[in-house]
């Protein structure tokens, strides 16, 4: 079964800087796009960012574009979201997903559990 | 961006019965997308993808419909398991863009 486990997540104030941690596992990593969805505590989900298969390709939520950076290491099949200059508003749950072709399209099929970012002084 | 707007917002329903949740998109997408279900503390979990298509494992009373910009997912007999908070999910084109929820309450 897809196994997602992300870490990181931590209390950090505003303008400071975290690094999430994703590591996959039962499936081959390197050949799928993955993603970071995050959703604020009560609130709905909200697309951060995602990475194509070889990790040249990057794509970002205006929100975040030249903040965040997401990364991936294919050997260690591990993602990452490397976020600076967090602000209130980045205060979330963070999830790790992977993204299927399926149906023709692109879908994320599997999620980890989340790690939560909380951005207060 | 593609907004996506859910209704309603709250549902209150009884086991068996039949509940339906609609979902539209300030433009058209096709038939590009997916329905997730979540519950308290918990990821989500994919339901439908491509407006109609069933994921794997998931159970056939559920069922989507639609095209373009207004799209449907029903329960056609509600189980003890199904009181969550439902999604739909845009992935026509960035930025992907998510419905604000439903939550499925028991009456």
């Amino acid at each position: 079964e897809v196994h997602l486990v992300e870490s990181g997540g931590d209390l950090v104030q505003p303008g400071g800087s975290l690094r999430l941690s994703c590591a996959a596992s039962a499936f081959t990593f390197s050949t799928y796009w993955m993603t970071w969805v995050r959703q604020a505590p009560g609130k709905g989900l909200d697309w951060v960012a995602s990475i194509t298969p070889a990790g040249s390709d990057k794509y970002y939520v205006d929100s975040v574009r030249g903040r965040f950076t997401i990364s991936r290491d294919n050997p260690t099949n591990s993602l990452y979201l490397q976020m600076n200059n967090l602000r209130v508003d980045d205060t979330a749950v963070y999830y790790c997903a992977r993204v299927a072709p399926l149906g023709s399209g692109y879908v994320i099929d599997y999620w980890g559990q989340g790690t939560l970012v909380t951005v207060s002084s | 961006d593609i907004q996506m707007t859910q209704s309603p917002s709250t549902l209150s329903s009884s086991i068996g019965d039949r509940v339906t949740i609609t979902c539209r998109a300030s433009q058209s997408i096709s038939s590009w997308l997916a329905w997730y279900q979540q519950k308290p503390g918990k990821a989500p979990n994919l339901l439908i993808y491509k407006a109609s298509s069933l994921q794997s494992g998931v159970p056939s009373r559920f069922s989507g419909s639609g095209s373009g910009t207004e799209f449907t997912l029903t329960i056609s007999s509600l189980q003890p398991d199904d009181f969550a908070t439902y999604f739909c999910h845009q992935y026509q084109s960035y930025p992907y863009t998510f419905g604000q929820g439903t939550k499925l309450e028991i009456k």
